[in-house]
């Protein structure tokens, strides 16, 4: 159990362009979900997948956020056409248990847009 | 729409003694009630989880209480050490089919 593993660990991009983040969960759990964290403030839930499907998207995402993970491993999140206001910490948390019960977080992905 | 409160201000505690942190929320009680632990830079760690039918859970220096009549929870750390000092989270989940909702965390700041 190494843990759950999100890269990079910082992203500095100039406003309009493209991001993608990785997320590694651990390896046998089936729940993979995407946060969004601003400073001072709790995750805000953004997606959540179980093993391959995305069965719930929040309807504060824009259509610019999207999410896949294929072969119900490994997940990313792409941001497309950044806003300053995109730029917060970009957090990513598996489970084994019941739905959103014991999240294992990852370190996230600090995204700072310029 | 279900809130969670927390205290914003920071809670300075010295060695020793009991840490009590505070998860108000509003309209219904919630399925569970969940507190996590957050370094700076680091995502949260799961402490421990609470159903709707429990009074009060353990976990080694941790204590968390349930209070459905006041819409509290209360997340207790005694013997407090300076490597206790974090932001704790309370998490809820009005369903078991619902994604969580989270406080805003409340700062621990453990004096040596």
């Amino acid at each position: 159990d190494t843990g759950v593993s999100q890269n990079p660990r910082h992203k500095i991009t100039k406003r309009g362009q493209n991001v993608t983040f990785r997320c590694d969960p651990i390896s046998e759990h089936n729940r993979l979900y995407w946060y969004r964290q601003t400073l001072g403030q709790g995750p805000e839930f953004l997606t959540y997948f179980q093993n391959e499907a995305q069965l719930e998207k929040s309807r504060l995402l824009s259509d610019r956020f999207s999410a896949e993970r294929p072969k119900g491993s490994f997940s990313t999140l792409e941001i497309q056409r950044t806003e300053q206001g995109d730029s917060a910490m970009y957090l990513c948390a598996s489970s084994l248990d019941a739905l959103n019960e014991k999240l294992f977080f990852g370190s996230g992905t600090q995204l700072s847009v310029l | 729409s279900q809130k969670i409160e927390q205290n914003s201000e920071a809670l300075n505690i010295q060695e020793g003694k009991t840490a009590t942190l505070t998860c108000n929320y509003t309209n219904y009680s919630p399925a569970y009630l969940q507190w996590y632990r957050q370094d700076p830079g680091r995502g949260p760690v799961f402490l421990l989880l609470i159903r709707e039918n429990e009074k009060e859970k353990r976990k080694e220096r941790l204590k968390v209480t349930f209070d459905t009549t006041l819409k509290q929870s209360l997340f207790h750390i005694t013997a407090s050490q300076p490597a206790d000092s974090a932001t704790y989270l309370c998490a809820l989940a009005m369903d078991s089919n619902d994604q969580l909702i989270w406080g805003a965390g409340t700062k621990l700041i453990i004096k040596p």
